[in-house]
């Protein structure tokens, strides 16, 4: 059964480095998303991702955020200087324009020191 | 603005007890698509069930069901006779169906523990 995959699944960095976490949507599906979930809170919103540019971000989403899918199969969502706020678990999902189902991966925890 | 309530923070049962998780939700769509997550200790999102605005059925699905009543905005999750891998974070979510508003909005999730 197809689905989502994401890399690395637990990363560590240092305050103010850039990280790039990745995705790998299933093949078919055409809508993109990153979510957050800081340890022991809910999940939230970052950004969705359609005909290759941004559909929609929130506030949380900002100017130290980008996505991209530089490929047909990669989604990134790279973080250009870390802080210690940005620990938290990012998922990344997918769904094709048929279905209202998202499809998660199983996150990348990201651990800024 | 989209909001979903899920006033329950922890549960704690035995097992094979009932148990109904609560979730209450906000919108000014007149069509929205309703989702339950489960979230184990791993960590993964697994997703659970998905209602359309339109579908005020129940539904069940093994031990597992699901009340809708759009009258009082809410999404109910009961699970019967509860065993202890049902221990999880649960979560409620609303999204939108237009292309724009496909984003899932989640509620603050609730912890359910089944002690054996």
């Amino acid at each position: 059964e197809p689905e989502v995959t994401q890399t690395p699944s637990h990363q560590v960095t240092q305050m103010g480095q850039e990280v790039i976490l990745r995705c790998v949507p299933i093949s078919n599906h055409l809508y993109f998303y990153w979510y957050r979930q800081i340890l022991g809170q809910k999940v939230e919103f970052l950004v969705s991702f359609y005909n290759n540019e941004i559909s929609e971000k929130s506030e949380i989403f900002d100017d130290q955020f980008s996505v991209e899918r530089p490929d047909g199969s990669n989604f990134t969502l790279k973080i250009r200087s870390t802080k210690l706020e940005d620990s938290a678990m990012y998922f990344c999902a997918s769904k094709t324009s048929g279905s209202e189902e998202q499809f998660f991966g199983p996150g990348t925890r990201l651990t800024v020191l | 603005a989209q909001k979903v309530t899920q006033a329950q923070t922890e549960i704690s049962v035995v097992e094979k007890e009932d148990v109904t998780l609560d979730c209450v939700y906000e919108t000014r769509d007149t069509t929205y698509y309703l989702f339950w997550y489960k979230q184990p200790p791993s960590g993964e999102l697994v997703f659970l069930i998905r209602r359309n605005s339109f579908d005020e059925q129940n539904e069940i699905s093994g031990r597992y069901s699901w009340n809708f009543q759009k009258s009082t905005s809410s999404f109910n999750f009961t699970i019967t006779a509860s065993q202890v891998v049902d221990s999880a974070v649960y979560f409620c979510a609303l999204s939108g169906v237009l292309a724009s508003n496909y984003k899932l909005t989640f509620g603050k999730g609730t912890l359910l523990t089944v002690n054996p």
